[in-house]
């Protein structure tokens, strides 16, 4: 089945604990994406990435690093989160970007503490 | 102005109704629109793609563009309560590295 994974689905963590939220997708796409949707905001861009290890920053990058070192694989990396990175956030996927549309991941919701 | 604008809702019709959802953008620029249907917390699913004025039907649900308007919605007939759900409109344009959200419009079908 094609899809995109994402893990954890919820976590609680505390300020300043570094955390990962992996993303992984079996179609063999090209662009992979991270947002974050918050209520009245909607959906905002954090990272990009167009193929292996070439990324891009979005609207919100301030607080998060990615990495593509293989083509299925786009984590999330929080180094230091802090209150206001609480969020639900989403990994999308494309062939070979938003033109056609996402598949997005099922979500991970974090809350930091 | 907000790039993309939807009314928050919530929208509410009985079933077996159409209901009808709007959206509107600010990029002249922009050249494909697309409709996602969201569960509360679930991800976003793709619904429906379109890319020339018009309309395009799926189903129960047509899509409408007036790009001279900026102008995009969504019909969806003899609305279901499984219908019920958050509807995301987003906009983007070839080569474009984002696509641009509206904070999406609530619906809710009555029994």
């Amino acid at each position: 089945e094609a899809q995109v994974t994402q893990n954890p689905r919820y976590l609680i963590t505390v300020t300043g604990k570094k955390l990962t939220v992996t993303c992984s997708q079996n179609m063999n796409h090209e662009y992979m994406s991270w947002y974050r949707q918050d209520p009245g905001l909607g959906l905002r861009q954090i990272y990009y990435s167009m193929n292996v290890e070439v990324t891009d920053k979005g609207d919100v990058p301030e607080g998060y690093k990615v990495s593509r070192k293989e083509k299925r694989n786009f984590p999330l990396i929080l180094e230091s989160p802090s209150p206001n990175q609480t969020s639900l956030y989403f990994c999308a996927s494309s062939r070979q970007g938003p033109f056609y549309g996402y598949t997005f991941g099922s979500g991970t919701r974090l809350t930091v503490v | 102005q907000k790039e993309v604008e939807q009314n928050s809702g919530p929208l509410s019709v009985p079933e077996g109704a159409i209901a009808s959802l709007n959206c509107t953008y600010s990029d002249r620029g922009s050249q494909s629109f697309f409709w996602y249907r969201q569960y509360s917390g679930k991800s976003p699913e793709l619904i429906m793609s379109i890319y020339s004025n018009g309309d395009k039907e799926d189903g129960r649900f047509t899509a409408q563009l007036n790009k001279a308007s900026q102008y995009v919605s969504l019909l969806i007939r003899d609305s279901q309560p499984s219908d019920s759900a958050t509807y995301l409109c987003a906009v983007t344009q070839y080569n474009n590295n984002d696509m641009r959200f509206g904070a999406g419009t609530r619906l809710t079908v009555k029994p």
